[in-house]
């Protein structure tokens, strides 16, 4: 696609539900990044995805947290026993190789709200 | 831990002016740096990169990059309200992080009218 595309845009759900947001990056690009975004605050690094390399979970806060990508192309993260500090925006982020030079492009992120 | 400093802001300056955003990182290998801009509700967008010591210019803005100091700018000229923003710097750190880009928390921007 012409860009990074998430879904849902926005999400409210209950305290203790399961969530799954979707990330499609741009074609062709075989890294994926997702970041969390909490209100006023800055870009909180998730989970990084490379081709077919076993994905960097560092960022990942905890054991509620899981993300995969199937065939290389769309990402879904999810959040299992949502708790209300989860509320954030998810911005997804792809990009070529991840050689210098290259640089990451945002989708418009999927809000969620957790009440 | 591989870390990205900026001044939170929010930073004032009068429409025409120069704004000047400052970042810092800790790791000395770092070979590419990034300035987004992320209004209010939106996601980062991509402003200017830079991978070489010195000035890199495009429009009105200005990039620069001094890595004996690990220290990286972004000067925006005859700002305009519409830059009201916050500005994030972003790092590519070398070795076992080099996949990851590191954000800073941003900068606050507003140019006022």
């Amino acid at each position: 696609g012409a860009g990074v595309s998430q879904s849902p845009s926005n999400k409210v759900t209950e305290k203790g539900k399961d969530v799954e947001l979707r990330c499609d990056p741009i074609s062709g690009h075989t890294a994926l990044y997702w970041y969390r975004q909490s209100l006023g605050q800055g870009l909180e690094f998730l989970i990084y995805f490379q081709g077919n390399s076993a994905p960097d979970k560092s960022g990942l806060p905890s054991d509620r947290f899981s993300a995969e990508r199937t065939g290389g192309s769309v990402s879904t993260l999810t959040i299992q026993r949502t708790q209300q500090e989860d509320s954030a925006v998810y911005l997804c982020a792809s990009s070529l190789a991840p050689v210098s030079g290259n640089t990451i492009y945002f989708g418009e992120g999927s809000w969620l709200t957790v009440v | 831990q591989k870390e990205v400093e900026q001044n939170s802001g929010p930073l004032s300056v009068p429409e025409g002016a120069i704004a000047s955003l400052n970042c810092t990182y800790s790791d000395r290998g770092s070979q590419s740096f990034f300035w987004y801009r992320q209004y209010s509700g939106k996601s980062p967008e991509l402003i200017m990169s830079i991978y070489s010591n010195g000035d890199k210019e495009d429009g009105r803005f200005t990039a620069q990059l001094n890595k004996a100091s690990q220290y990286v700018s972004l000067l925006i000229r005859d700002s305009q309200p519409s830059d009201s923003a916050t500005y994030l710097c972003a790092v590519k750190p070398a070795g076992n992080y080099g996949q990851n880009f590191v954000f800073g928390p941003g900068t606050r921007l507003s140019v006022l009218p």
